[in-house]
């Protein structure tokens, strides 16, 4: 079946404009995640939602990252406002009820020039 | 705070050979840990997740162990071929207990040599 997609795959943007990551998690889990790779690092965790509860957004760098969940299914990060350390990659993963797996979806590889 | 250590950072061998990948952790207060595999500028994809019941689970060639008491995981790859080349990182929930999110290691980055 289908994996997590992400979109868009590359993301070029200059200082201070805004961005908009979206993902689309495996139909039918009702958890899904937001992580943020570095280069050379592991992924580090921003935020979580269950259904279209967000439960967990502690790992959030600043306020000028947002995202929403609205209906339960697609997922929407933003950043306002982009700086140069926002240049990573986003990843998404998504697990279904009373599981603790976790599926990544490829990732969003975001360069703020 | 959850912190997540893995070494070797790099490591390369030969084709055939077999070889460990370590992981340890500082709270063992967990109840599972994940073992992905990263190729370049690709997500992560699930290789084994060990419960915090279970010693060790095996998935073809890999094999990976879990020592709670000692915050140690462990993953073996038996007969390793070019195609597992890639970045191995293992994750455990954070100290918190009940949530869901994971924290992982920097990775290892294998390379397996024709």
């Amino acid at each position: 079946g289908a994996g997590v997609s992400q979109s868009p795959r590359y993301k070029v943007a200059k200082r201070g404009q805004d961005v908009a990551l979206r993902c689309d998690p495996i139909s039918g889990h009702v958890s899904l995640f937001w992580y943020q790779q570095a280069l050379g690092q592991g992924p580090e965790f921003l935020t979580y939602f269950q259904n279209e509860a967000q439960l967990d957004k502690s790992g959030l760098p600043s306020d000028r990252f947002f995202a929403e969940r609205p209906e339960g299914s697609v997922s929407t990060l933003k950043i306002q406002r982009t700086q140069q350390e926002d240049s990573a990659v986003y990843l998404c993963a998504s697990s279904p009820a009373e599981s603790y797996e976790q599926y990544f979806g490829p990732g969003t590889r975001l360069t703020v020039t | 705070k959850q912190e997540v250590t893995q070494i070797p950072a790099a490591l390369s061998v030969p084709e055939g050979e077999n070889l460990v990948l370590n992981c340890s952790f500082t709270d063992s207060a967990i109840y599972n840990l994940q073992w992905f595999r990263q190729d370049p500028g690709k997500g992560l994809t699930s290789l084994l997740l060990i419960q915090s019941s279970q010693r060790e689970q095996t998935s073809g060639r890999l094999n990976a162990s879990l020592d709670k008491s000692s915050g140690r995981s462990t993953l073996y790859i038996a007969a390793s071929q070019p195609g597992d080349s890639a970045t191995y990182l293992c994750a455990v929930p954070p100290s918190q207990g009940g949530s869901e999110k994971l924290v992982f290691g920097k990775g290892t980055k294998l390379t397996v040599n024709p």
